[in-house]
């Protein structure tokens, strides 16, 4: 079964530290990529997202992702965090299977923690 | 503004009432979703619809119903709850069901405890 792996489930990061969340999918066929953040006490949205072209994505608040198709990876970064991105972090996976091609594989989460 | 909306956002039941968790979207989507966030799981897909009056289950739809009689709204229906479902529970929406660009809208989620 297609699944996705967040192998960092809790990072605690100072202020102005770098931040690199991994994100595993097990599907080995063309997929779309997604990561979602979830702050404290809100809904999902989205940070960015991977459907072709360049593999280095750049999301919203200085968030990017590089696409790595040999690694089934799809790493979240950036460069220095703030107190402000204390959110909880989900990769998701689109893959084409089944009866619908819209169905999002979530991974576990990662709680991130940043301290200022 | 675009936006899918739930209610309630909390609810406390006990065991055994029946409860509706609505929800509603006004950007004219055709594929409709509901999900389930449990601490460690992650979000798993409950119930999905790819239009009116289609529907289909996700990874986790045991316990669950759900009907889609308008393209706006895909209320999501638990018939006996019980204290496994209590969870957060976020409906989303996208233009269609489509491997295309497509990015799924998700509303504010609602949480539930079933006593």
């Amino acid at each position: 079964a297609q699944s996705v792996s967040q192998h960092n489930h809790h990072v605690i990061l100072s202020e102005a530290a770098s931040l690199e969340l991994g994100c595993n999918y097990s599907y080995g066929g063309t997929v779309n990529l997604f990561w979602y953040v979830q702050y404290p006490g809100q809904h999902l949205q989205l940070l960015l997202k991977y459907f072709s072209g360049d593999p280095l994505v750049k999301g919203i608040k200085g968030f990017e992702a590089e696409f790595i198709k040999s690694k089934f990876s799809f790493n979240l970064r950036k460069p220095s965090v703030q107190w402000s991105d204390t959110a909880e972090y989900f990769c998701a996976v689109q893959a084409p299977y089944g009866g619908a091609t819209n169905k999002l594989i979530f991974g576990t989460g990662t709680l991130l923690a940043v301290q200022p | 503004e675009a936006q899918v909306t739930q209610n309630p956002r909390y609810l406390i039941t006990v065991t055994g009432k029946k409860l509706t968790v609505t929800c509603s979207q006004n950007m004219n989507h055709e594929y409709m979703s509901w999900y389930r966030q449990d601490p460690g799981l992650g979000l798993r897909q409950i119930y999905y619809s790819m239009n009116v009056e289609v529907t289909d289950k996700g990874d986790v739809p045991e316990g669950y119903k759900v009907s889609r009689k308008e393209k706006r709204n895909f209320p999501l229906i638990l018939e006996s709850p019980s204290p496994n479902q209590t969870s957060l529970y976020f409906c989303a929406s996208s233009l269609r069901d489509s491997f295309s660009y497509n990015e799924q809208f998700f509303g504010p989620g609602t949480r539930l405890t079933v006593l």
